[in-house]
């Protein structure tokens, strides 16, 4: 069966800190691999990776797939309050195209 | 360019109504999804189509129906509400799945609880 695991599930860490969250999976026909913010409502997109080894940046967000691994991580710099979020991972399948969520994690940035 | 529109945005359902959550994308996309995520969860997938006239289900079908008679609409049907179907429920669509396409696009959620 599918499935997409994050951790750590929760964090708390004071603004300047960077934090590394991480995802695993285990996605049959692996094709790509999505990060979402999710602050009130709706997830937000960051990421979307398919080749191992390169990194993408946005700001002080970046992230970065090892197909080898089966994982990703997503690295923030410099937090800020702002960056209290969900944030969730999803493995995509190109078998059955469906998109595979893992719990989130839940960072809570102090000032 | 509205993206993924839900309605309605909150709902209050007694056991044993049916109600149904409305879906609509104006992005052309093939592909549709439905996902409920149940406090501090993440998102768990109800039922998915991959072009009109085409469904599948996901995780956690049971208690839910879908159709998919346009590219545009996905409506989400519950059928004799139970406390267990409280959740946020999400519409979500991407395109065809290849290169950047893959992105999936979120509607702004249902809050719905069953009392």
């Amino acid at each position: 069966e599918d499935k997409v695991v994050q951790s750590p599930l929760s964090l708390v860490v004071h603004e300047g800190d960077t934090v590394t969250l991480n995802c695993s999976y285990e996605v049959t026909n692996f094709r790509s691999l999505l990060w979402y913010k999710q602050e009130k409502k709706a997830p937000t997109f960051l990421f979307m990776l398919t080749s191992s080894g390169i990194e993408k940046k946005s700001g002080r967000l970046s992230s970065i797939l090892d197909k080898k691994e089966l994982s990703s991580i997503l690295n923030i710099t410099a937090t800020q309050t702002g960056d209290s979020a969900i944030y969730l991972c999803a493995g995509f399948t190109s078998g059955t195209y469906k998109y595979i969520f893992g719990t989130g994690t839940r960072l809570k940035v102090l000032a | 360019n509205a993206g993924v529109t839900q309605t309605p945005k909150f709902r209050i359902l007694k056991i044993g109504q049916s109600m149904t959550l409305q879906c609509a994308q104006d992005m052309n996309h093939n592909y549709m999804y439905w996902y409920r995520q149940d406090p501090g969860m993440g998102l768990k997938l109800i039922y998915y189509s991959v072009g009109a006239g085409i469904t599948d289900k996901g995780e956690v079908p049971n208690g839910y129906n879908v159709s998919r008679s346009t590219t545009e609409d996905f409506p989400l049907r519950l059928e004799l509400a139970a406390p267990s179907q409280t959740s946020v429920y999400f519409c979500a669509s991407s395109y065809s799945g290849q290169g950047a396409n893959e992105k999936l696009f979120f509607g702004s959620g249902t809050q719905l609880s069953v009392l």
